[in-house]
């Protein structure tokens, strides 16, 4: 089965400086994708990134990149000039077409950005 | 315009009570899902439904039902609620199933059972 696993709790940055999530995924299929969805305390989910695993480029949106190393399964966020705005809930997620589109999403990672 | 929206926002109800959670995309979309967030934040997949047909059902108790009248609605009934189906529900939607079309959230229901 598929598994994804956000193995830092809590992070904190300084505003404007960069901070880096962590993402690792366990899964058998060679074709998926990969998001990073931020929960604020508004408790909207909100897509920032997606990654399609046959694309070997990262991703990136503004200030937010990943680093995708589909050899090690790993897939973390990068975000850069952090603002008091990117405090949130991270969540990485995985979906496949073997998984109906559903995603699996990690325990979440919860980011602090002091001023 | 609210793409996905669900009502009602909060819900507070007494054990043993039936309840429903309503959910509307305006956004053409063919996949409407139900998830579940955890008093630790943890999202897990309840259900789906590609065109008004059941695709996903995640060993979900019985006393869950969800019901989708039309591609653009999925609603969902929980009979006989209990403690621990305290939670917030979140209902999504995706252009198809096909794993490439990110989903779009509703805002949340928080359901509190006393």
């Amino acid at each position: 089965a598929q598994t994804v696993t956000q193995s830092q709790p809590e992070m904190s940055v300084q505003e404007a400086e960069t901070v880096t999530l962590s993402c690792t995924y366990d899964t058998s299929e060679s074709d998926y994708y990969l998001f990073w969805y931020k929960q604020p305390p508004s408790r909207q989910m909100i897509l920032v990134i997606r990654q399609e695993a046959y694309k070997q480029q990262n991703a990136t949106e503004n200030r937010f990149s990943v680093n995708f190393q589909k050899a090690a399964k790993s897939f973390s966020l990068k975000i850069s000039d952090s603002q008091l705005g990117d405090a949130a809930m991270y969540f990485c997620a995985y979906s496949s077409y073997n998984q109906g589109g559903k995603l699996i999403f990690g325990q979440g990672t919860e980011l602090s950005v002091k001023p | 315009d609210t793409a996905v929206s669900q009502t009602p926002k909060y819900l507070v109800t007494q054990m043993g009570n039936d309840k429903s959670i309503k959910c509307e995309q305006n956004l053409g979309h063919d996949t409407m899902y139900w998830y579940k967030q955890d008093s630790k934040k943890f999202l897990k997949i309840m259900f789906s439904y590609n065109n008004k047909e059941l695709i996903i059902n995640e060993t979900v108790p019985n006393r869950f039902s969800p019901k989708s009248p039309d591609k653009a609605h999925l609603n969902l009934h929980i009979n006989s609620l209990e403690l621990g189906d305290s939670a917030v529900y979140f209902c999504a939607s995706s252009q198809d199933n096909r794993g490439l079309s990110p989903l779009h959230f509703g805002n949340g229901t928080r359901l509190t059972v006393t």
